[in-house]
């Protein structure tokens, strides 16, 4: 079975621009999960799928942070307009209904000028 | 909101060191308890959970769990340098919505 996977690995962007990160989560799991990793912050949760509704948005990054679940398979995160402060690693990672733990992509390093 | 504390903020101990990491939560209602961890440039990765009072072993590493004050732990008997990693705690009251700790930096020296 193929685990979560993440594309770009990294990401560089000019101050301002639009870009969009994408996620697959582990075939069969119901729960997708979006955070962001800083050494300053921590996991920080950006946004909660569960069978592609809508659970949870983090609230201090609803202004340019949006996350989508197109289908089961397939998530979506577009940060717009892109500012320094986002340079971090963004992670998703799903996991099956009635079981927590969660199982991690390896992440977009990115990188805003 | 859950809260949730890790200490030492990071850790050097020696190869074959016992070493201790501790996590606190704030809702006595949690029911799932971890340990992740991430190896430099990689994805956090499950270690080990428990979900009822008590202790765990799986191999070098021990997890103790004390609802009641609202406490656990994980001790790595006889540390390895391939320990060296980032551990983050997780708890949840079972929904699936797992909160994390800031996490231990743990540099295991040979």
């Amino acid at each position: 079975d193929a685990g979560v996977t993440q594309t770009p690995r990294h990401e560089v962007a000019e101050k301002g621009q639009t870009i969009i990160l994408k996620c697959e989560p582990v075939s069969g799991h119901n729960d997708l999960f979006w955070y962001r990793q800083t050494k300053i912050q921590g996991l920080e949760l950006l946004s909660y799928f569960r069978s592609k509704s809508l659970m949870e948005d983090g609230g201090a990054f609803k202004d340019r942070f949006k996350a989508e679940m197109l289908n089961s398979s397939f998530s979506t995160l577009k940060i717009q307009p892109t500012e320094p402060k986002d340079s971090a690693v963004y992670l998703c990672a799903s996991s099956l209904l009635g079981e927590d733990t969660q199982y991690f992509g390896p992440g977009t390093r990115l990188l805003v000028l | 909101q859950q809260k949730v504390q890790q200490s030492p903020e990071s850790l050097i101990v020696p190869e074959g060191a016992m070493t201790s990491l501790n996590c606190t939560f704030s809702d006595s209602a949690s029911q799932y308890f971890a340990w992740y961890r991430q190896h430099s440039g990689k994805a956090p990765k499950a270690l080990m959970s428990i979900f009822s009072n008590g202790e765990k072993e799986e191999g070098r590493f021990t997890i103790h769990l004390n609802k009641a004050s609202l406490h656990f732990s994980l001790h790595i008997r006889d540390s390895q340098p391939s320990d060296s990693a980032l551990y983050l705690c997780a708890v949840s009251i079972g929904n699936n919505r797992i909160f994390f700790g800031d996490g231990t930096q743990l540099v295991v020296k040979p």
